[in-house]
């Protein structure tokens, strides 16, 4: 039981660029979530998915696109990175009805230049 | 949407002794309230949480306090260790729907020994 999985750990894009962040919840999870956090600001919610095939903006989604295909992964896109976009991400999971706890995955840092 | 604020943003305990970082929300349809704990580099993890039908709840070393009338809750953290040393978020959700949670800026509590 690996929980929550976030790939890729690493990466640096040029702006402009695009990339996808996969992540990946083996809890049969229902809901889940797209933070960015950044010094001093916390956690911030980017996009978040009450169940497959379904998703919705959070607090900050200018920028962003989300997919959930498949009940296991949320994606989060960047169509054309800017560097106002270097952060760390993490994604989140929740089982959902009367359980609360929000399991997050390791985190993606994403620098752009 | 929901507004949490967070202090102390900083806070140096001596071994031994407790820590208090204290929150506040602005919306009183709030009634789920996590604390976390993030040690540097890496994921954020749940340490207490408190639902709003409750006042206090305490976990060793550790306890939260809410008051719903003045839309503040607290985290206290006694007898100390280094190991406590890190990076503590609160936050607030409302346990319907989408669960989403926004969290305070975060307090970075150093415990020298």
């Amino acid at each position: 039981n690996a929980g929550v999985t976030q790939t890729p750990k690493f990466r640096v894009l040029k702006t402009g660029q695009s990339m996808t962040l996969l992540c990946a919840q083996d809890m049969n999870h229902e809901y889940m979530y797209w933070y960015r956090q950044d010094p001093g600001m916390g956690l911030r919610l980017i996009h978040y998915s009450v169940g497959e095939g379904t998703t919705a903006k959070g607090e900050v989604p200018d920028g962003y696109n989300v997919s959930r295909l498949k009940k296991q992964n949320f994606l989060l896109g960047l169509e054309s990175a800017a560097p106002s976009q270097t952060s760390v991400y993490f994604c989140a999971s929740i089982e959902g009805g009367r359980r609360n706890e929000q399991f997050f995955g390791p985190g993606t840092r994403l620098t752009v230049l | 949407g929901e507004n949490v604020e967070q202090h102390p943003s900083t806070l140096s305990v001596q071994e031994g002794d407790s820590a208090v970082i204290k929150c506040t929300y602005s919306d009183s349809a709030s009634n789920y309230f996590p604390w976390y704990k993030q040690e540097l580099g890496k994921r954020p993890q749940l340490i207490i949480d408190i639902r709003s039908n409750v006042g206090e709840k305490k976990d060793q070393r550790i306890a939260v306090t809410l008051n719903k009338t003045a839309k503040h809750f607290s985290l206290h953290i006694t007898e100390t260790q280094p190991e406590d040393s890190a990076v503590y978020f609160c936050a607030a959700s409302i346990r319907t729907g989408a669960n989403n949670l926004f969290f305070g800026t975060g307090t970075r509590l150093t415990v020298i020994p």
